[in-house]
């Protein structure tokens, strides 16, 4: 069955813009998660969506944002960027209940120039 | 919130070897530690996972054990081959749908052949 699908794969944006990258969880998976990877904090817990509401939000500012659409794909927007959010953003699907653990995509690799 | 430590940072071994990362939590609520394998260009895959309810499981090659006093929990690898070679990370959560894996920082395996 087809894995997380994450859009665009390579992403480089200038400081001041904004941002919206895309996932597609596997077939079923209603919980939708959003991480940001680099070499500095690791990764990092950014938000989780299960059937169009944000359930759980980590530490990060307002500028970075999400939403679930009915059909479960994602999108997570980072508005205002900054050189520091280069990164690695990886995306994870899952049932969306306890017992069940996610599968990750290949991430979108954002650069801030 | 959650802090996860893993050690080693780097680990080489050679092929046939065993292989030995351990990861420690703060949080006594965390009741779920899910090991990730991450190679170039990938995101993260699970291995394998443990629920506080057990103190061990196994996957063919692969065992974790956990020690909810101690708060500590490891990945074990016997008869390592050179495709095991990647960066493996550790995290942990409450066991609920809308869990925040805290990860740790990563071990960079290398299996020399």
């Amino acid at each position: 069955k087809a894995g997380v699908t994450q859009t665009p794969r390579y992403l480089i944006k200038t400081r001041g813009q904004q941002v919206t990258l895309s996932c597609s969880p596997i077939s079923g998976h209603r919980s939708v998660s959003w991480y940001q990877q680099t070499p500095g904090q690791g990764l990092q817990f950014l938000f989780e969506y299960f059937s169009e509401t944000q359930r759980n939000k980590g530490n990060f500012p307002g500028r970075f944002s999400g939403r679930q659409f009915s059909n479960s794909r994602s999108e997570m927007n980072v508005s205002t960027l900054e050189l520091g959010d280069s990164a690695l953003y990886l995306c994870a699907s899952s049932f969306g209940g306890p017992n069940y653990g996610y599968t990750f995509g290949s991430g979108t690799r954002l650069t801030v120039v | 919130g959650e802090n996860v430590e893993q050690h080693p940072s780097t680990l080489s071994v050679q092929e046939g070897d065993s292989a030995v990362i351990k990861c420690t939590y703060s949080d006594s609520a965390s009741n779920y530690f899910p090991w990730y394998k991450q190679e170039l260009g990938k995101g993260p895959q699970l291995i394998i996972d443990i629920r506080s309810n057990v103190g061990e499981k196994k996957d063919q090659r692969i065992a974790v054990t956990l020690n909810k006093t101690a708060k500590h929990f490891s990945l074990h690898i016997t008869e390592t081959q050179p495709e095991d070679s990647a960066v493996y990370f550790c995290a942990a959560s409450m066991d609920t749908g809308r869990r925040a894996l805290t990860f740790g920082s990563g071990t960079r395996l290398q299996v020399q052949p």
